[in-house]
């Protein structure tokens, strides 16, 4: 199975900070890579699907990029709300395998 | 709309088995897959499996072939998920969720603790 490698595993943050952590693929995933947001004793939230594209209603300050086996997810005038954790997950086949997760703490 | 509801909070003993539900809402269930995903306290997301509510064919991750078994009811638009032989290590919250371009709909989690 395909290993999706997250970094870093924390971050500490100051709000409005811009905010970029990674996700690395062991294998050629093309652009099959989401990415989601998840706070304390909630479900996963789509943010990003297929690499780039921002799923309906995720505000802008959320944007994806990268393809092959390195991508970057990017927050831009960190909120505090943003300060929770987030997963990359290769999609492009079964089984998807999700990274390790980001944890964005208050700096 | 469409909702994924899933059944309460289980306390169970070392050994047992529990079986939790899935029921669907506001869209065709027989025309996606469900899948099942693990969180245990404090880890990330692990892929369980995921089911074809239209003929009942599963697909499972290796490390849980032995102890997950996903069924669904398409009378009730239910999907279950069976834990067998539970240990402490199955103690974690189970989400079933349903992929359209990616996983864009969740269950809120059915947090089963394993516990003498």
């Amino acid at each position: 199975d395909i290993v999706m490698t997250q970094s870093p595993t924390s971050m500490s943050i100051s709000v409005g900070d811009r905010v970029t952590m990674n996700c690395k693929a062991s294998q050629n995933v093309g652009s099959n890579v989401d990415w989601y947001q998840q706070k304390t004793g909630q479900s996963p939230k789509l943010l990003i699907y297929k690499a780039s594209n921002r799923y309906t209603g995720v505000p802008d300050r959320f944007t994806g990029s990268g393809s092959g086996t390195d991508f970057t997810f990017t927050i831009s005038n960190m909120q505090a709300e943003d300060l929770v954790v987030y997963y990359c997950m290769k999609s492009n086949s079964y089984p998807n395998t999700f990274g390790g997760g980001t944890k964005l703490e208050l700096k | 709309e469409v909702q994924l509801q899933q059944s309460g909070p289980e306390l169970q003993r070392p050994g047992a088995s529990v079986k939790l539900s899935c029921k669907a809402s506001g869209y065709p269930f027989t025309e996606y897959y469900m899948y099942w995903v693990k969180q245990r306290p404090k880890q990330g997301l692990e892929l369980i499996g995921r089911i074809d509510p239209e003929d009942g064919s599963t697909d499972y991750v290796e490390k849980f072939k032995n102890k997950a078994t996903l069924t669904a009811d398409t009378s009730s638009n239910t999907a279950y998920m069976q834990l067998s032989s539970l240990t402490s290590e199955d103690t974690a919250t189970y989400f079933c969720a349903r992929r359209v371009a990616a996983f864009a709909y969740w269950g809120q989690g059915a947090l089963v603790t394993v516990s003498s």
